[in-house]
């Protein structure tokens, strides 16, 4: 079955660039995700690249997608304490077999630290 | 500005007692979404709904049960609550598409403790 494997903690210095990494087993997702919790609330939407892209810049945001190796990461450039969350990779999965009700599975999620 | 709301952020149960947790969305999405969230588990799907009155069990749905009566209200019911039952309990809903990218949007939680 799908599963999606990130490790669990990551911490940076302020103003360093963080990279968060996630590899995934379902080489028919179309798009790949990044969720953001941050403390207190639910995930939202951060960034998604479609599996024919390699890369997609989004101010300090970088998605950078390996297909042969089935890998994605997250790059945020001058990393702030507002950045501080949990951050979920995430593909497709099929849930309905009648189509259209297409869910996601995500990863365990990554805690990201910020150091003063 | 779309929304999901979830009754209550925290409540604290006993163990045994019958457990309702309300989800309301407003952005008229076809699909809803039960997960609970426990540190280094991530987030697992417990059922899902498509459609008014349908439902799929998602990966742990031993021990609860859901209810979708209105196309906006999805809730979950823990029949009789137990100890690994305390969790926190996230509400998503999305557009029904066809072709992906799927966005998912998520309420903030809440967060049950059964003593």
């Amino acid at each position: 079955g799908e599963d999606v494997e990130q490790s669990l903690f990551l911490s940076v210095r302020e103003g360093d660039s963080s990279v968060i990494n996630c590899t995934y087993t379902d080489s028919s997702s179309t798009y790949l995700y990044w969720y953001k919790q941050e403390p207190g609330a639910g995930l939202q939407l951060l960034t998604y690249i479609f599996s024919n892209m390699d890369m997609k810049q989004d101010q300090r945001l970088t998605v950078l997608l390996n297909k042969k190796d089935k890998h994605l990461s997250l790059r945020i450039a001058d990393t702030q304490t507002g950045d501080s969350a949990i951050y979920f990779c995430a593909e497709t999965q099929t849930l309905h077999s009648g189509g259209g009700a297409d869910g996601l599975t995500f990863g365990k999620g990554t805690h990201l630290i910020i150091q003063p | 500005d779309v929304k999901v709301t979830q009754s209550s952020r925290y409540l604290v149960k006993r163990t045994g007692e019958k457990v309702f947790l309300e989800c309301v969305q407003d952005m008229d999405h076809e699909n809803m979404f039960w997960y609970r969230q426990d540190p280094g588990l991530g987030l697992r799907l417990i059922y899902f709904s498509y459609d008014v009155k349908m439902k799929e069990k998602g990966d742990i749905p031993e021990g609860y049960s859901v209810s979708r009566e209105k196309k906006e209200r999805f809730s979950l019911i823990l029949e009789s609550a137990s100890t690994n039952q305390t969790s926190m309990y996230l509400c998503a809903s999305s557009l029904r598409v066809a072709v992906p990218p799927i966005q998912q949007y998520f309420g903030p939680g809440t967060r049950l403790t059964v003593t």
